[in-house]
């Protein structure tokens, strides 16, 4: 089982729709969760850290279930710009920094 | 200003050439990280400098060479490449090395071995 792991994508939607990324980690003992996005040939950059009380910014929305080992983002009123590459990232207990990516799921957002 | 910056952008080199890349950051971060990635993949780490001390090697070759001549800087010296070694190169910076420290990636520097 990987330590991480995310819808396979891509995910094709209208201009408008509401998309949710679901991702779920295997180490209990997981630290901090994130959610970063990627365009094509850029580096990953951070969305949004995620807490168990969830949090929400602007259209995103990010919640954490611990008990589940589950992850999730939410994006309503997607926009043309929101496609890109979404990498569910995990920093692990005493790893020293190491962050456990999952596979990504590219969304692709069309007029 | 959550700014790491690479040098060069592109770098296309022969097997037998010795080059290096370059990351800087200028926010205080004492962890510095360098991963590999390649097409349609997540980054994959290779190593992980804290206080400038190499803390993580993830058994990578030897041709693969870190350096960390001062907290904001952060070197990988190549040589005798071969062509798999062609990827985006990505560093990365954060606070320290914690399990709930966020990290900053460059723009990374994308690499072709002839």
């Amino acid at each position: 089982r990987k330590e991480v792991e995310q819808d396979p994508g891509p995910f094709n939607v209208p201009e408008g729709a509401t998309v949710a990324f679901n991702c779920t980690y295997s180490n209990s003992a997981s630290q901090s969760f994130f959610w970063y996005r990627q365009d094509c040939r850029k580096e990953p950059k951070l969305l949004m850290s995620v807490y168990s009380s969830g949090n929400e910014d602007g259209r995103f929305t990010a919640q954490l279930n611990r008990a589940s080992q589950y992850i999730s983002l939410l994006i309503r009123d997607s926009k043309l710009s929101d496609s890109a590459t979404y990498l569910c990232v995990v920093n692990g207990h005493n790893q020293g920094g190491k962050l456990i990516f999952g596979q990504g799921t590219e969304l692709s957002v069309k007029p | 200003d959550t700014e790491v910056t690479q040098t060069p952008k592109h770098l296309v080199m022969g097997m037998t050439n010795k080059k290096s890349l370059k990351c800087e950051q200028h926010m205080g971060h004492r962890a510095m990280y360098w991963y590999k990635q390649k097409a349609k993949k997540p980054p994959e780490l290779m190593f992980v400098y804290s206080y400038e001390k190499l803390s993580i090697n993830e058994s990578v070759p030897s041709r693969f060479s870190p350096e960390c001549p001062n907290s904001s800087l952060l070197n990988l010296h190549l040589h005798a490449l071969q062509p798999e070694d062609s990827a985006l190169y990505l560093c990365a910076s954060s606070h320290f090395s914690g399990s709930t420290d966020t990290q900053y990636f460059g723009p990374g520097t994308r690499l072709t071995v002839l």
